[in-house]
């Protein structure tokens, strides 16, 4: 398998402009998650999925950050408009939640290798 | 609530041990992790330990649980050049699959 795929790996862009960072998660995982990283907050979790439904987006900064997910092997996550603030590195991760708890389940995310947002 | 700790930066000498440090506040945890990240790449899970243990072993690391004082700890043993990365400590808790990460603690090994 070729791991969590994000696109593109760096954007630049000027302020106002609308910014859309692409997610294709690992074939068979049913979570997907939307983390942010700086050097200032650290990795911060926006938003959840869980069999392409969103289950907690309290993480997503403001109205300007939107994610979906229309299937199962794809996840965007828009801003419009983008703000200087908005610049760090966003990863994309997957999962999958098994039925049952044990040894056999320890919910490990695979990570994307990330994108870097610069927003001017 | 969910809070993770770690110190931010912890700087050792190759083949000495290196013990990175992280505190916790949700009794409820069930698994706690650590994470591994390298230089321009994404986390990757290191070693992990269910709540009902004290202590895991794997090769060079050691994991060290103590649940009264919501504490966990990871000892790198012999550490290398190849160890000097950013580690993460995160904590799940609840049904779904909401997994808190720490600040991380950047690790530097001096040659």
């Amino acid at each position: 398998d070729a791991g969590v795929i994000q696109s593109p790996r760096h954007e630049v862009t000027e302020m106002g402009q609308e910014v859309t960072l692409r997610c294709k998660p690992i074939s068979g995982h049913n979570s997907l998650f939307w983390y942010r990283q700086t050097m200032m907050r650290g990795l911060e979790l926006l938003i959840y999925f869980n069999n392409n439904v969103p289950i907690d987006d309290s993480g997503m900064p403001e109205d300007r950050f939107s994610a979906k997910m229309p299937n199962a092997s794809f996840s965007t996550l828009k801003i419009q408009p983008s703000e200087p603030r908005d610049s760090a590195v966003y990863f994309c991760a997957s999962s999958l939640l098994g039925t049952g708890a044990g040894l056999a389940n320890i919910y490990e995310q695979y990570f994307g290798p990330g994108t870097r947002l610069t927003v001017t | 609530g969910e809070d993770v700790e770690q110190s931010l930066f912890l700087s050792v000498r190759e083949g000495d041990s290196s013990v990175i440090n992280c505190t916790y506040t949700d009794s409820s945890s069930t698994y706690l992790y650590w994470y591994k990240q390298e230089p321009g790449a994404g986390l990757q899970l290191l070693t992990y330990i269910f709540s009902n243990m004290d202590m895991k072993q794997d090769q060079r690391l050691t994991v060290l649980l103590n649940k009264k004082d919501k504490h966990l700890s990871l000892r790198i043993a012999d550490t290398q050049t190849g160890d000097s990365a950013i580690y993460f400590c995160a904590e799940r808790t609840g049904g779904y699959q909401k997994v808190t990460f720490g600040t991380g603690t950047k690790l530097q090994v001096i040659p």
